[in-house]
């Protein structure tokens, strides 16, 4: 069975800094990949997709993403954090259903402080 | 174009009570996926339904559980009987009819909480 793993439960960065988030994965197949972010009170919204093709992707709000296959890993990153930055974000994994499209599985998330 | 709309946003049950949780999906969309997500987990696929069909529900709860998707109306997932353990938020998601790789659009989700 597909799982992921976001190893950092909270992380704070100043405004304007780099920032890496983790995801690691373990599916048997060639992964579908995504990241989603969650504002409070809010629904998911997805950031980026990884299916196949360039292993770096670039997304929305200046996010970008990088595959990894030998480490399992689709870390998300942004070279300049801004305020509204802040949120939940969380990976998954997409395993395939009948008809192309995919049921995901989700990691615990990662909640993102930004501070002055 | 409303996203995905939910109600309620909050829900308290007591024991042994019924909840029924509802899912508006995007305006054009006939695919519906409902997602769990208990305390300090991620977010759980449950049931992947289209138009008066269950496509998938390898996720849901053996026992308790339903869900539904009628030609007319909302989505509907049913708890008959909750227990403490089904307090959780439960999050509804919604793609379009056309071909694979569909994005999922999610809504606020649904808080449970059961006394």
């Amino acid at each position: 069975a597909q799982s992921v793993t976001q190893p950092d439960i909270h992380i704070t960065v100043s405004e304007g800094a780099s920032l890496e988030l983790r995801c690691n994965y373990s599916y048997g197949a060639t992964p579908y990949l995504f990241w989603y972010v969650q504002s409070p009170g809010q629904g998911l919204q997805l950031l980026l997709k990884y299916f196949s093709g360039d292993t770096l992707v670039q997304g929305i709000k200046g996010f970008e993403a990088e595959f990894k296959r030998s480490q399992s890993s689709f870390n998300l990153r942004k070279p300049s954090v801004h305020w509204s930055d802040a949120a939940e974000y969380f990976c998954a994994v997409g395993a395939h259903l009948g008809d192309g499209n995919e049921k995901l599985t989700f990691g615990t998330g990662t909640r993102l402080t930004i501070i002055p | 174009n409303a996203g995905v709309m939910q109600n309620p946003r909050h829900l308290v049950r007591r024991r042994g009570q019924e909840a029924r949780l509802r899912c508006s999906p995007m305006k054009g969309h006939s695919h519906v996926y409902w997602y769990r997500q208990l305390p300090e987990e991620g977010l759980k696929f449950m049931v992947y339904l289209q138009k008066e069909n269950i496509i998938d529900e390898s996720g849901m709860p053996k026992e308790r559980f339903s869900a539904e998707f009628p030609k007319e109306g909302p989505s509907i997932l049913r708890i008959q009987q909750v227990v403490r353990g089904d307090s959780a938020a439960y999050f509804c998601a919604s793609s379009p009819p056309t071909l694979r790789n569909n994005e999922q659009f999610f809504g606020p989700g649904t808080r449970l909480t059961v006394l």
